[in-house]
């Protein structure tokens, strides 16, 4: 296993559009968490899920966005009807319960560009 | 809520130490973690303490935890170019459930 997989790397869209994000946890891993980051900043919380079970979001995540973890292994992030402002990278971490130090590991993220 | 403050800014000479400092204000947190991010990728972490500790060590990196005044540094040894990027504080609760990130602090090693 070569670590947590995002895709696609960057995205161009126009403003109004929906776009769709995945990323492939590493594959031990029970937890599965989304971040958003803009320039200087670190990342900001989203969303967490515990194998399918998506047991926490953050009151960020308007309604336009919507993540799923329909297996508990895989998990996307949708954002409906795209704004300027949603422009930043979207960044996954995965992380397991079996460990007592809860250490995340970061996938390389996913740059939205909206125009 | 909780908080994570860290200097946005540190330049060393090459072969120097560096320190980076972080404050935190959630007195449940239980572990803290230090990050790096290079240009364009995804976090890499590079150490992690418990907050019963005070101390830890590895290789070049010294991490240093004041439960009291909430104060977190990493200490980096002999400091090289490729330690040039922007280091990140994040904490988190006992369950590992929230984890709050820093600003960052960019690394500038100046040769």
């Amino acid at each position: 296993d070569t670590g947590v997989s995002q895709d696609p790397r960057h995205k161009i869209t126009k403003r109004g559009q929906n776009v769709t994000f995945r990323c492939d946890p590493i594959s031990e891993h029970n937890r599965l968490y989304w971040y958003r980051q803009t320039l200087g900043q670190g990342p900001e919380f989203l969303t967490y899920f515990q194998n399918e079970a998506q047991l926490e979001k953050s009151r960020l995540l308007s309604d336009r966005f919507s993540a799923e973890r329909p297996k508990g292994s895989f998990s996307t992030l949708e954002i409906q009807r795209t704004e300027q402002g949603d422009s930043a990278m979207y960044l996954c971490a995965s992380s397991t319960t079996g460990t007592d130090s809860y250490e995340q590991y970061f996938g390389p993220g996913t740059r939205l560009t909206v125009t | 809520g909780e908080d994570v403050e860290q200097s946005l800014f540190l330049s060393v000479r090459e072969g120097d130490s560096s320190v980076i400092n972080c404050t935190y204000t959630d007195s449940s947190s239980t572990y803290l973690y230090w990050y790096k991010q290079e240009p364009g990728a995804g976090l890499q972490l590079l150490t992690y303490i418990f907050s019963n500790m005070d101390m830890k060590q590895d290789q070049r990196l010294t991490v240093l935890l004041n439960k009291k005044d909430k104060h977190l540094s990493l200490r980096i040894a002999d400091t090289q170019t490729g330690d040039s990027a922007i280091y990140f504080c994040a904490e988190t609760d006992p369950q590992g459930q929230n984890f709050v990130f820093g600003p960052g602090t960019r690394l500038s090693v100046l040769p």
